[in-house]
């Protein structure tokens, strides 16, 4: 059985402070796709990772697939209150199956 | 542009009742998938599609069933619901088999069964 770990499972932050999320498995991975969903919304794509040891930025969020496509890391920079909402990681194998991680559910107090 | 759109947000069902979970895309989507989200436990797939006519198992499909008459509606179906059952539930769809492509999920559904 494929399984993603992501920790921590819950961040709880002040706004400016800088964090990381982390997701892990023994599984490699075609591709891995970060998504952010809010309270009483579905997930949302931030981005997808392919190529090993790749980073992607999308403004104050860096995005990078481990070397051995096992692993990925989400660092935030300046956390905002909008930042607030549940990360998921999903690990793709290629075909029509996604692997979604537990979550980490991320709280900016301002 | 809707997207994916479930329907109803919220649902209260007894021990024993069935009821059908709809979800429609107008993105021309080929996939589409059917999840159930507990706390802490992320998302498990339920039933997927890969085109009209064609539905399979996931992980966790006891109790469920499906059916993909268009390649819009991939609707839900709970016959005999039980406590267990209770979660929220999202629809997503994606374009193809190119897993680098985008889910696209609904707002789900919360059901609860009491």
């Amino acid at each position: 059985t494929q399984l993603l770990e992501q920790s921590p499972q819950f961040l709880s932050i002040q706004e400016g402070e800088n964090l990381t999320v982390y997701c892990n498995s023994s599984s490699v991975f075609s591709s891995l796709q970060w998504y952010r969903q809010e309270p009483g919304e579905g997930p949302v794509l931030l981005v997808t990772v392919v190529t090993g040891g790749e980073v992607k930025k999308l403004k104050r969020l860096t995005f990078q697939f481990g070397d051995a496509r096992k692993d990925s890391s989400l660092h935030i920079t300046a956390a905002q209150p909008g930042d607030t909402g549940l990360y998921l990681c999903a690990g793709n194998t290629g075909g029509f199956k996604t692997i979604f991680g537990a979550g980490t559910r991320l709280f900016v107090k301002a | 542009n809707a997207g994916v759109t479930q329907t109803p947000k919220f649902r209260i069902l007894k021990i024993g009742q069935s009821m059908t979970l709809q979800c429609t895309q107008d993105m021309n989507h080929n996939y589409m998938y059917w999840y159930r989200q507990d706390p802490g436990m992320g998302l498990k797939l339920i039933y997927y599609s890969v085109g009209a006519g064609i539905t399979d198992k996931g992980e966790v499909p006891n109790g469920y069933n499906v059916s993909r008459s268009t390649t819009e509606d991939f609707p839900l179906r709970l016959e005999l619901a039980a406590p267990s059952q209770t979660s929220v539930y999202f629809c997503a769809s994606r374009l193809d088999n190119n897993s680098n492509q985008p889910q696209h999920f609904g707002d789900g559904t919360r059901l609860s069964i009491l």
